[in-house]
C-alpha cells in the first residue's frame, strides 16, 4: 500500500472564502483523483489530475470552482473557491498503484 | 454506464453476529475490478479488497470474506463474529479495465452493538 497525507484534516470556513487542500503521496504516481462526499452520501469524483496537464473535470464540476494543481508526481492541491454552505463535505484525494486505489484521510469542511 | 447498488442503507446487529453486506453491479465490460472500502467515523477510506472479473474465487481474510458471483453480478461481503470496531460505513466500488475512476455504491452503514 501507499501513504497519502492530506491536510488540513478539517476546517470551518466563512462563506465566500476559499480553502486549499493539500495531498502528498509517498511515492510517484501518474494520476491523482479528488472526490467529494456530501453528508450522508457516497463519493463523487470531482476531477482527475495528471502531472503536467490540466485536470479533467467530471460533469457538474468546473475549474473556476475547484481549481486543481499538480506540480509534480507526488503532490496535488484542490481549492474550493467562493464557498457556500452547500460545499460542506468531506474531500478526499486518491492515487492509484496498479489496480489498487488508496485514499487520504480526508478533509472535513464545514462552511458557515 | 456502470452502476453499483448497495441496497442496504443501514444494518444494525449485536456483537458476535455474522453480517453480510450486499453489492450488485451493472456493466457491459468484460474485464473490470471490484473493491470494498471501509469508512470509520474518522472519515478516512480504508482499502479492504480488490477482485478481478476473471477471478471468481472467493476470498477469506480473518473474519472477513467475500463472495463474487459473476452470474448474478454480485460481490457480497460477510463479517463473521462481528465486533464493535467493525462499525463503519462500507462502500462497494467498480472500475472498468480501461477506466481510471472508481464508481461507488451508496454505502451501507453498519452498526455493531455491544
Amino acid at each position: 500500500s501507499a501513504v497519502i497525507s492530506q491536510k488540513p484534516s478539517r476546517d470551518i470556513c466563512q462563506r465566500g472564502t476559499s480553502l486549499t487542500i493539500q495531498c502528498q503521496v509517498d511515492s510517484q504516481v501518474t494520476m491523482m483523483f479528488w472526490y467529494r462526499q456530501q453528508p450522508g452520501q457516497s463519493l463523487t469524483l470531482i476531477a482527475t489530475a495528471n502531472q503536467g496537464s490540466e485536470a479533467t473535470y467530471e460533469s457538474g464540476f468546473v475549474i473556476d470552482k475547484f481549481p486543481i494543481s499538480r506540480p509534480n508526481l507526488t503532490f496535488s492541491t484542490l481549492t474550493v473557491s467562493n464557498m457556500s454552505p452547500e460545499d460542506s463535505s468531506i474531500y478526499l484525494c486518491s492515487a492509484q498503484w496498479g489496480t489498487e486505489a488508496f485514499f487520504g484521510q480526508g478533509t472535513r469542511l464545514t462552511v458557515v | 454506464a456502470q452502476k453499483v447498488t448497495q441496497a442496504q442503507t443501514e444494518i444494525s446487529v449485536v456483537e458476535k453476529e455474522d453480517v453480510t453486506l450486499d453489492c450488485v453491479y451493472e456493466t457491459r465490460d468484460t474485464t473490470y475490478y471490484l473493491f470494498w472500502y471501509k469508512q470509520p467515523p474518522s472519515g478516512e477510506l480504508v482499502f479492504l479488497i480488490r477482485r478481478n472479473s476473471f477471478d471468481e474465487q472467493n476470498e477469506i481474510s480473518g473474519r472477513y470474506s467475500w463472495n463474487f458471483q459473476k452470474s448474478t453480478s454480485s460481490f457480497n461481503f460477510t463479517i463473521t463474529a462481528s465486533q464493535v470496531v467493525d462499525s463503519a460505513v462500507y462502500f462497494c466500488a467498480f472500475r472498468g479495465a480501461g477506466a481510471q475512476k472508481l464508481v461507488f455504491g451508496q454505502g451501507t452503514r453498519l452498526t455493531i452493538n455491544p
